[in-house]
């Protein structure tokens, strides 16, 4: 049972255009969450995080929304830069040491 | 290299056989994390050592699966028995933060039971 779901497998975009990459989430014990990257043959890079008791955290060309209601979260890429494409992971966790992620998302950004 | 690093990057191994990985993590980090992930999966946690302390095991670490951290600094994970099954990437990841957040992930040894 994938407690955390990135249901589009891939996404293309245009340098310099808006990424959104999607992520929903079921249990509702998880009170924090993570976006991570992965290129080809490296493990996961953090990313962006974000508490439950916030609804946005920004980092410079990435900002992570939170809606607790709706169990979901999303990451905007702004601009998007042909070096972000990778595969992106979304992470929760209750407060427990143990992430669960979800499948990926592939993001290709294209000159 | 400061980072994760982990021993061997690849390893082929016959059904049967058993196989040991090392994962070095980053120094003064107390935390360290095994996970493993399958094609087209994301990662998902096996175990977790606060120093040398094996505080939680997931469901999918079989018994014949061990870990440890001796002195609290590298760690091993052994599977013994291989399985076709148990072919993944096994990803090591440390952190000095309480909590599972913003953990240091390793490259990764990939395992091929054949």
């Amino acid at each position: 049972d994938q407690q955390v779901k990135q249901n589009s497998p891939s996404l293309s975009v245009q340098e310099g255009r808006i990424s959104i990459l999607n992520c929903d989430y079921t249990n509702s014990m998880f009170d924090y969450f993570l976006w991570y990257k992965k290129y080809p043959a490296e493990g996961p890079t953090f990313l962006i995080s974000i508490s439950s008791i916030k609804d946005k955290n920004e980092d410079g060309r990435f900002t992570v929304f939170l809606n607790k209601s709706a169990k979901h979260l999303s990451l905007h890429i702004v601009p998007s830069q042909p070096g972000d494409s990778a595969v992106y992971f979304c992470a929760a966790s209750d407060g427990s040491e143990k992430l669960v992620f979800g499948k990926g998302m592939k993001l290709t950004v294209n000159p | 290299d400061t980072g994760v690093s982990q021993n061997p990057r690849h390893k082929i191994t016959k059904r049967g056989q058993n196989v040991t990985f090392r994962c070095d993590p980053i120094s003064e980090h107390n935390r360290l994390y095994w996970y493993r992930q399958t094609l087209g999966q994301g990662p998902e946690f096996l175990t977790y050592f606060q120093n040398e302390a094996q505080l939680e095991k997931s469901r999918l670490l079989s018994d014949r699966f061990s870990a440890e951290r001796p002195k609290g600094s590298f760690s091993t994970l052994e599977i013994q028995r291989t399985e076709q099954g148990d072919s993944a990437m096994y990803l090591c990841a440390s952190s000095p933060y309480t909590g599972a957040s913003e953990a240091f992930f390793g490259q990764g040894t990939r395992l091929t039971v054949v």
